[in-house]
């Protein structure tokens, strides 16, 4: 199994919704990692889980919230987004020397 | 720290001839390299990758990168284009000591018939 899972694949949420991105991989990867991408834009990095431990914090707004519950999930929890958080959320995971594998992404919404 | 920096924003080459796009990276360690496609609204997919072993290496598609150390350099070339080349395409960087995965602006690749 070599796939990165993600769910749901389109969100459209209000700004004062409470939602969560979730992503599922069986590959015993240690690191796991949130991207975010905007139109015709590479993906930026957002946070890296390393042994299930946060390892990476881009600076993001406190309106987003990683979680790894174990070492094949990942999550991220929406809250009081803005209309230009409006993006493709990507997952993926890696191995340590290994390339990342990416899920089909969570296109989201905020209206 | 890392970065990666491609030098083209838009290559258009004509169908059966020569790609190259450019990447230039800058890192503190030993990185790995890699070269990612994207086709218009679908995932990334890997096209091949360099982690410290053959500094030329072949990858799907007909793809390949060489690894040049002395120039920090790790272009991407394929012989003949083909049209279900047009894509957009990253070349990406990761240092192994802290799993930071860097993606360079990216090139898109038209391909005229």
């Amino acid at each position: 199994d070599t796939e990165v899972t993600q769910t749901p694949k389109h969100l459209v949420m209000g700004m004062t919704n409470k939602k969560s991105l979730k992503c599922e991989q069986h590959m015993g990867h240690r690191a796991m990692y949130w991207y975010k991408q905007k139109a015709k834009k590479p993906p930026e990095l957002m946070f890296v889980y390393s042994y299930e431990k946060l390892s990476i914090n881009e600076s993001v707004p406190s309106r987003f919230s990683p979680e790894c519950p174990n070492s094949s999930l990942l999550n991220l929890h929406l809250h009081a987004l803005q209309p230009e958080d409006s993006a493709l959320y990507l997952c993926a995971s890696s191995h340590q020397q290994g390339e990342a594998f990416f899920g089909q992404g969570t296109r989201l919404t905020v209206v | 720290a890392q970065s990666v920096t491609q030098l083209d924003s838009h290559v258009s080459v004509s169908e059966g001839t020569p790609v190259l796009l450019r990447c230039n990276y800058s890192s503190s360690y030993s990185p790995s390299l890699f070269w990612y496609v994207q086709h218009p609204n679908k995932g990334l997919q890997l096209l091949l990758k360099y982690t410290s072993a053959a500094t030329l290496v072949k990858g799907i598609n007909g793809f390949e990168a060489e690894f040049k150390k002395s120039e920090t350099s790790f272009h991407l070339t394929k012989p003949s284009a083909h049209m279900s080349d047009a894509a957009e395409y990253f070349c990406v960087v990761k240092e192994t000591s802290y799993d930071k995965v860097i993606f360079g602006p990216g090139t898109s690749l038209s391909v005229i018939p």
